[in-house]
């Protein structure tokens, strides 16, 4: 089985702020790694994936996420965050490349203020 | 931009009563799924749906669910007796059958057992 980690249930930043959301994952298995955004009244948004490869993955409004098999994380980053941003973002794992059955985490709400 | 519509966005229901979620899934996707979040919990993970069957399902979708594509449009999630427990946001998602896409989230039906 797996499971997901959000340490932080919520961040509060200042716009303009670099900002980090932490997520580590425990699994007896291989996974591959998602990072999912919530805007208010709207479903789940593919962020960015870890499928192979470089474990620096880039994805959509300037995110990014680097994955660490030793510490077993993926830490999801930016380094200047728009109010814009503010969101719930959940980390989630699959046993499957194509993110069949995702377990996610806890969420993490970003608060950006100006 | 096609995305995956739900509704109702919002349901209240009483105890024992039967429900049905409607979901349209994003046109010539073939892969569906039902995920739930109870408040202040962790979107789980309930069933995945492949031609015309049931693929995957978790511990938590029990005889009390069920999913049906009844008109191959539609993805219904139905609710045969509903509990308090229930109570929860229901998120329904679809995916391409072609390579590594992602799962394509709606915006959630929220679901009030009282």
């Amino acid at each position: 089985a797996q499971s997901v980690t959000q340490l932080d249930s919520q961040v509060p930043v200042f716009e303009e702020a670099p900002v980090e959301l932490r997520c580590n994952y425990s699994s007896s298995v291989s996974v591959y790694l998602f990072w999912y955004v919530q805007y208010p009244n709207q479903g789940l948004q593919l962020l960015l994936k870890y499928l192979s490869g470089s474990t620096l993955v880039k994805g959509i409004n300037g995110f990014e996420a680097e994955f660490n098999k030793s510490q077993t994380s993926f830490h999801l980053r930016k380094p200047s965050v728009h109010i814009s941003d503010t969101a719930e973002y959940f980390c989630a794992v699959s046993v499957d490349n194509a993110g069949n059955m995702l377990t996610f985490g806890g969420g993490t709400r970003l608060m950006v203020k100006p | 931009e096609p995305e995956v519509t739900q509704t109702p966005s919002h349901q209240v229901t009483q105890m024992g009563q039967e429900v049905i979620l409607r979901c349209v899934p994003i046109s010539n996707h073939l892969y569906f799924y039902w995920y739930r979040q109870i408040l202040g919990q962790k979107v789980e993970f309930l069933v995945s749906f492949y031609n015309n069957e049931i693929s995957e399902k978790s511990e938590i979708f029990d005889d009390q669910f069920s999913v049906e594509r009844p008109d191959g449009s539609n993805f219904t999630l139905k609710i045969r007796s509903t509990k308090l427990e229930d109570s929860a946001m229901y998120f329904c998602a679809s995916r391409s059958r072609y390579g590594n896409t992602e799962a394509f989230f709606g915006q959630g039906t929220r679901l009030t057992v009282v």
